[in-house]
């Protein structure tokens, strides 16, 4: 049974760098990729970015410059970090299998706010 | 960025009743491959987006074959037959054939 859970801080201030997690089960991260896809509140989907079985990475041209997303095979995590976090950033983040995106965790709710 | 139109924005639909979703995108979607990776999914209220269709036309696993889903090229629709109520919710079409991915802006289907 394949599972995803997101994990984060839930409050972040300003300018500051946002750190998540992505937990999967049933699932390995060498044969599996996995993407970030956030919500503003009230708003739609944005993809952030993927990391393929490989381990290589592709980012949205709109945010590349403060994004990073990396794992762990053997703790089966995915982890994002966002630095320069402006009050726009604040949405729910999900985490979802590939670029299919057949299963998603059920999101993580970060706001920015000093 | 490929630029995913849906309309209408919102529907509101008896039980029982056939609706459709149009999604328009700015490039064609067919891949080098020659597959098509246009999908669908429904955003219930307070969930996560659950995938209901991809490339097309193929019904995800467990979805019910009320969905169905058309298409090619740059022209795609989602179709509804005999709405129940667990359908409610916000029906996004999303592209995975360029960088980077897109979604639609959404149709909200509500129920009369």
């Amino acid at each position: 049974q394949v599972q995803l859970k997101e994990s984060g801080p839930g409050l972040v201030q300003p300018s500051q760098t946002l750190s998540l997690t992505c937990t999967v089960s049933g699932l390995s991260l060498t044969s599996n990729s996995v993407s970030w896809i956030r919500q503003p509140p009230g708003k739609g989907l944005e993809w952030m970015g993927v990391i393929w079985s490989n381990g290589g990475t592709d980012y949205n041209s709109a945010i590349k410059s403060r994004l990073s997303i990396s794992r762990d095979t053997s703790k089966s995590q995915v982890f994002l970090k966002m630095n320069s976090l402006q009050t726009e950033d604040t949405a729910m983040y999900f985490c979802a299998r590939g670029w299919y995106f057949d299963f998603w965790g059920p999101g993580t709710m970060v706001t920015v706010s000093s | 960025d490929v630029v995913m139109t849906q309309t209408p924005p919102s529907l509101s639909v008896a039980i029982g009743q056939s609706v459709s979703i149009s999604c328009k995108s700015s490039q064609s979607l067919v891949y080098s491959d020659g597959k098509t990776y246009l999908h669908w999914l429904l955003q219930s209220p307070g969930r996560s987006p659950k995938r209901l269709i991809y490339q097309v036309s193929n019904l995800g696993s467990g979805v019910p074959d009320r969905f169905s889903g058309t298409g090619s090229q740059k022209d795609f629709t989602l179709k509804i037959s005999r709405v129940e109520a667990e359908d409610l919710g916000v029906y996004y079409c999303a592209q995975t054939t360029h960088f980077p991915f897109t979604f639609g802006s959404g149709t909200k289907l509500e129920i009369k």
